[in-house]
């Protein structure tokens, strides 16, 4: 069975960093992408971006290019959404989601809650 | 970059009745296009991919059609657990993907 484990909710201040992650099981981990999603209070969903283990080829959304980074650890078969300055605008629920080979998403982490606050 | 385009923003639809939603592309996706059920409180929920296919689970009161650039998401006779925020997505140009901005069908 697939899943995907999300890390817990965050609290952080503007301005300071965070990584975020996303520990993926039931399949081998370096043969399917994984995408992050940003959900913001109210609002619809928004592709961040996409990682391949495999060789850890990642595409952005044009709208986050250098706004976030997206990585990924075979050894430990988890993905990573990173922030080195955050902003009281990074405040959403942040989804990993595991698509198959085509692009369509059946699997779906439980989300992070990341709140950024002074 | 494709733009997905729903509508409408907010569908009120008494139980029982047909909703149907729409989403368009700003240029062709072919049938790579996925459709997804959000509650509130939970992660989206796969119910279309290919434009029509039903993924595993789904109940065949859910239908989906449409290619190139206008799709349609009909429930036949609403129940109280398909109120919910509705989006589509399309994957053509993948490992991109374009998420449209969502419907919300809330009970009359």
């Amino acid at each position: 069975e697939v899943q995907l484990v999300q890390s817990g909710a965050e609290v952080k201040k503007p301005g300071e960093s965070l990584k975020i992650s996303c520990k993926a099981s039931g399949y081998t981990f370096t043969l399917f992408w994984i995408g992050w999603v940003r959900q913001m209070p109210g609002k619809g969903l928004e592709w961040l971006g996409n990682i391949y283990p495999g060789d850890s080829d990642t595409r952005y959304s044009p709208s986050f290019q250098g706004q976030v980074t997206i990585s990924a650890d075979k050894s430990m078969n988890t993905a990573y959404l990173q922030w080195t300055s955050l902003k009281a605008s990074d405040t959403a629920m942040y989804y990993c989601a595991r698509p198959d080979s085509s692009g369509w998403t059946p699997y779906w982490g439980q989300g992070t809650l990341v709140t950024v606050s002074s | 970059e494709i733009v997905m385009t729903q509508s409408p923003a907010t569908l009120s639809v008494s139980p029982g009745e047909r909703a149907t939603l729409s989403c368009r592309a700003s240029q062709s996706v072919n049938s790579n296009l996925a459709w997804y059920q959000q509650k509130p409180g939970q992660a989206p929920r796969l119910l279309f991919f290919g434009a029509s296919t039903r993924a595993t689970g789904i109940p065949a009161r859910f239908s989906g059609s449409g290619s190139g650039t206008e799709f349609t998401l009909t429930i036949s006779s609403l129940q109280s657990e398909d109120f919910a925020v509705y989006y589509c997505q399309q994957y053509n140009n993948w490992p991109s993907w374009t998420f449209g901005q969502g419907t919300k069908v809330e009970i009359k």
